[in-house]
């Protein structure tokens, strides 16, 4: 198994672009979490999927964030107008499916850094 | 007060020593317990889950305590190589564990030779 995958693994952006990160679960899972992580704020949930439905956004910062999973294969996680403090590493997670279903399984993550 | 509280650290501890930490949660409903590890620049992974009585995987033993709650990590004969930072996580709710959980903000562990 390729394990969760995430694009681009680097981005470097201009304040005011629009960003969108990529994420691809493991197959079989039907759990899909968006993290961004700071060195002042740690690992923080933006926002989680289950099924393809958004269950709990609580965490997205403001309406500049959007997520979506069209399937259960793909999820993305955009961000417009991006501001510097929007620099993070951001990890899309799956879990579920029959073995270790509490487990989150984390792609290499999304190195974000907004100029 | 943070959901999930640990001692950010850095424990500088020397090669073969045991070092063990503590993390504090504030729900007393939460049903589920883990320990997560991060690598330098990469993602977390795993390490182990919490059990009422307690487990342990080879060096590693993880504890709970309900009543003051609080879970550890103990890591015994300690290698470079587990050099990380250590990531408490607990599911706050009595959901299935594979729903929101919450990171604590992670414990550096650095081993020296």
């Amino acid at each position: 198994d390729a394990g969760v995958i995430q694009s681009p693994r680097h981005e470097v952006t201009e304040m005011g672009q629009e960003v969108t990160l990529r994420c691809k679960p493991i197959s079989g899972h039907d759990y899909l979490f968006w993290y961004r992580q700071t060195m002042m704020r740690g690992l923080e949930l933006l926002i989680y999927f289950n099924n393809n439905v958004p269950i709990d956004d609580s965490g997205m910062p403001e309406d500049r964030f959007s997520a979506k999973m069209p399937n259960a294969s793909f999820s993305t996680l955009k961000i417009q107008p991006s501001e510097p403090r929007d620099s993070a590493v951001y990890f899309c997670a799956s879990s579920g499916g029959t073995v270790s279903e509490d487990e989150q399984f984390f792609g290499p993550g999304t190195r974000l850094t907004v100029l | 007060r943070k959901e999930v509280e640990q001692d950010p650290g850095p424990f500088n501890v020397p090669e073969g020593a045991t070092v063990a930490f503590n993390c504090t949660y504030s729900n007393s409903a939460s049903q589920s317990f883990f320990w997560y590890r991060q690598d330098c620049r990469k993602e977390p992974k795993l390490l182990m889950s919490v059990y009422s009585s307690g487990n342990e995987d080879g060096r590693f033993t993880a504890q709970l305590n309900r009543a003051s709650q609080y879970i550890s990590l103990l890591i015994r004969d300690s290698k470079l190589s587990d050099s990380a930072t250590y990531l408490c996580v607990v599911n706050p709710t009595a959901e299935s564990s594979a729903s929101k959980i919450i990171f604590g903000s992670g414990t550096r562990l650095s081993i020296r030779p």
